[in-house]
């Protein structure tokens, strides 16, 4: 079975900016998740996608960040403009998400620097 | 503020001995979640016990969980260079996806 994947691996933008994060989850997953990490903390939720439907955006910093996930299968994460702060690793997961117990599995990650 | 927050922040041992790590949290929860992470990796899920669970072993790994006290710990026998990673708790509660907490970075000397 294909895991998650991401692209790019990496990339450097100058402040103001912008760039755009793609995912593709495991097959038949109908929820996808996009995580921010900064260095040294956990993975904060960003937004999560049932199927092709915003399920929870509320950390999502609305005025600069944006995702979509057309079809129900890959999405894209959009930074614009970037700021020095957005500097992180931008993780994708994606669960089945049948019940109420379930694992996510997460994409290797876009280690993406502002300068 | 993250929902789970792990004890110790960083912890070295040698190969073969036991490692601890604890989580706390504040809220109910559905159920508790660990993740390994690699340097420049993903996570990985390790283990998932459920509110109405104690304890719950696979392999090398035991998971308890004190509902009453808002706690759950992570035990890694005889540890291998292998398992140097970061570790970090998620707590399920329903309502909204996994809360993350800051990890524990284990580091196992060979």
């Amino acid at each position: 079975e294909a895991g998650v994947a991401q692209s790019p691996r990496y990339k450097i933008i100058e402040k103001r900016q912008s760039v755009a994060f793609w995912c593709n989850p495991i097959s038949g997953h109908a929820t996808l998740y996009w995580y921010q990490q900064i260095l040294g903390q956990g993975p904060k939720l960003l937004i999560q996608f049932q199927n092709n439907g915003v399920v929870d955006d509320s950390q999502l910093p609305k005025d600069r960040f944006s995702a979509e996930r057309l079809k129900g299968v890959d999405s894209t994460l959009k930074i614009q403009p970037a700021k020095l702060e957005d500097s992180a690793v931008y993780l994708c997961a994606s669960s089945t998400h049948r019940g109420r117990a379930y694992e996510q599995y997460f994409g290797p990650g876009t280690r993406l620097t502002v300068t | 503020s993250q929902q789970g927050e792990e004890d110790p922040q960083a912890l070295s041992i040698q190969e073969g001995e036991n490692a601890t790590m604890n989580c706390s949290y504040k809220t109910s929860i559905n159920n508790l979640q660990w993740y390994r992470q690699n340097s420049g990796r993903g996570l990985v899920h390790l283990i998932l016990i459920r509110s109405n669970e104690r304890e719950k072993h696979s392999g090398r790994l035991r998971v308890t969980l004190d509902t009453s006290k808002k706690s759950s710990s992570l035990l890694i026998t005889a540890s291998r260079a292998a398992d140097t990673a970061s570790y970090f708790c998620a707590t399920d509660t329903g309502r909204r996806a996994l809360t993350f907490g800051s990890g524990t970075r284990l580091q196992v000397q060979p």
